[in-house]
């Protein structure tokens, strides 16, 4: 099983809607990752997560926080929002923090 | 200067040819190396470890070469399927790095 599985595959919310996005892995991966990726670019990290403990911010603005309540899963709380931050969002876990990655499908995010 | 390097293409070559990716990395202590592959709106999947002595799966060839600090993918005999964008992969200081990644479009 190499499934990391998001929850909810599409939101769309206003700006000053709060709302979380859910990442599931049972893979016992000890890494979890949240990335950015804008149309015909490349993911861009936001967190990275070890051992269940916040390792990496890659200096993400504060209206979003990340959430680590036990090693399967992985939060991202949303809160007021902007347009320019509606992107797919992708999860991703690795065994170790070298390992390869496997990524969920995705939640779609539009702020209106 | 960017810490992966990759030719965003597009390439677009027609199906049954030969078609080769480069990717140039900065940081000659990274140790670990993907070739990943993303269809439209849809997650990176992972297609293939990249090492020194290569690595081959079916008609996918990836390479590393850590003198020069690139890593290659090689795809023969391409096939409509092969359609996708590729990225590869450097994971540097528990961060995974993605290059731009190389769009390829296959052709009847």
């Amino acid at each position: 099983d190499t499934e990391v599985t998001q929850t909810p595959k599409h939101l769309v919310m206003g700006m000053t809607n709060k709302k979380s996005l859910k990442c599931e892995q049972h893979m016992g991966h000890r890494a979890m990752y949240w990335y950015k990726q804008k149309a015909k670019k490349p993911p861009e990290l936001m967190f990275v997560y070890s051992y269940e403990k916040l390792s990496i911010n890659e200096s993400v603005p504060s209206r979003f926080s990340p959430e680590c309540p036990n090693s399967s899963l992985l939060n991202l709380h949303l809160h007021a929002l902007q347009p320019e931050d509606s992107a797919l969002y992708l999860c991703a876990s690795s065994r170790d923090s070298d390992g390869e990655a496997f990524f969920g499908q995705g939640t779609r995010l539009t702020v209106v | 200067r960017k810490e992966v390097e990759q030719d965003p293409g597009p390439f677009n070559v027609p199906e049954g040819a030969t078609v080769a990716f480069n990717c140039t990395y900065s940081n000659s202590a990274s140790q670990s190396f993907f070739w990943y592959r993303q269809d439209c709106r849809k997650e990176p999947k992972l297609l293939m470890s990249v090492y020194s002595s290569g690595n081959e799966d079916g008609r996918f060839t990836a390479q590393l070469n850590r003198a020069s600090q690139y890593i290659s993918l090689l795809i023969r005999d391409s096939k409509l399927s092969d359609s996708a964008t590729y990225l590869c992969v450097m994971i540097d200081a528990s961060k995974i790095i993605f290059g731009s990644g190389t769009r390829l479009s296959i052709r009847p």
